[in-house]
């Protein structure tokens, strides 16, 4: 069956270490996005991907990076982690637009 | 103004009861999405809708896209129906989810 995994599920790190996150999606969806979650708000979209070579900044982007070398894949980087990105941190994937989005299980972030 | 609302942000029940989660937003959409999240764990599409009434089981969604306002009902709850259940809508400006911050169910057996 088609999946999307996350990986690791759960990381503790010191600030100011590059931390990177996998995610990974065996739909072949073009679309892919990275969210964090806190409480007091909802998913906040972190980057997006429409596709190969394509990424975008999404509204809480500062301090993160994004790669996309094949469809699969969409790494998240934190180039020096800061304690307010401790986090949980989802991936989603989507085939287009108004398509069912599918979540991986979430990676729970903390800078100490 | 959250362009998503959610409410009631935490809702208690007892086990059999009809239960509603109401979600109201501010801006054009082409779909809205409800999703369920349980603790620790990951994040379940139920339903994506743009007009009517969808049905899945023991849950029903609905949408009036004149009064910009969706309900999940769900009928006869059960205790593993506990989780976190978030609104999203895919806004016709652009073609990222936009989320509620979600209401925490509890049902108690």
């Amino acid at each position: 069956d088609a999946e999307i995994t996350q990986s690791p599920r759960h990381k503790i790190t010191e600030t100011g270490r590059q931390v990177t996150l996998a995610c990974h999606q065996t739909w072949n969806h073009n679309n892919m996005f990275w969210y964090r979650q806190d409480l007091g708000h909802g998913l906040r979209l972190i980057h997006y991907s429409y596709g190969v070579h394509d990424t975008n900044k999404g509204e809480v982007s500062d301090g993160y990076s994004v790669s996309r070398s094949n469809t699969e894949d969409l790494p998240l980087t934190l180039e020096s982690a800061a304690s307010s990105q401790t986090s949980v941190y989802f991936c989603a994937s989507s085939a287009t637009t108004n398509t069912e989005a599918f979540f991986g299980q979430g990676t729970r972030l903390t800078v100490v | 103004k959250n362009e998503v609302e959610q409410s009631p942000q935490n809702l208690t029940a007892q086990e059999g009861e009809f239960i509603t989660i109401n979600c109201s937003y501010s801006v054009g959409i082409s779909a809205l999405h409800w999703l369920q999240q349980h603790p620790g764990g990951g994040i379940v599409s139920l339903f994506m809708l743009s007009s009517g009434k969808k049905k899945h089981g023991r849950l029903i969604a609905t949408i009036n896209i004149q009064e910009k306002h969706s309900s999940l009902h769900i009928t006869a709850s059960h205790p593993r129906d506990s989780a976190v259940y978030i609104c999203a809508v895919d806004k016709t400006s652009g073609s990222r989810l936009t989320f509620g911050e979600g209401t925490q169910l509890t049902v108690n057996p």
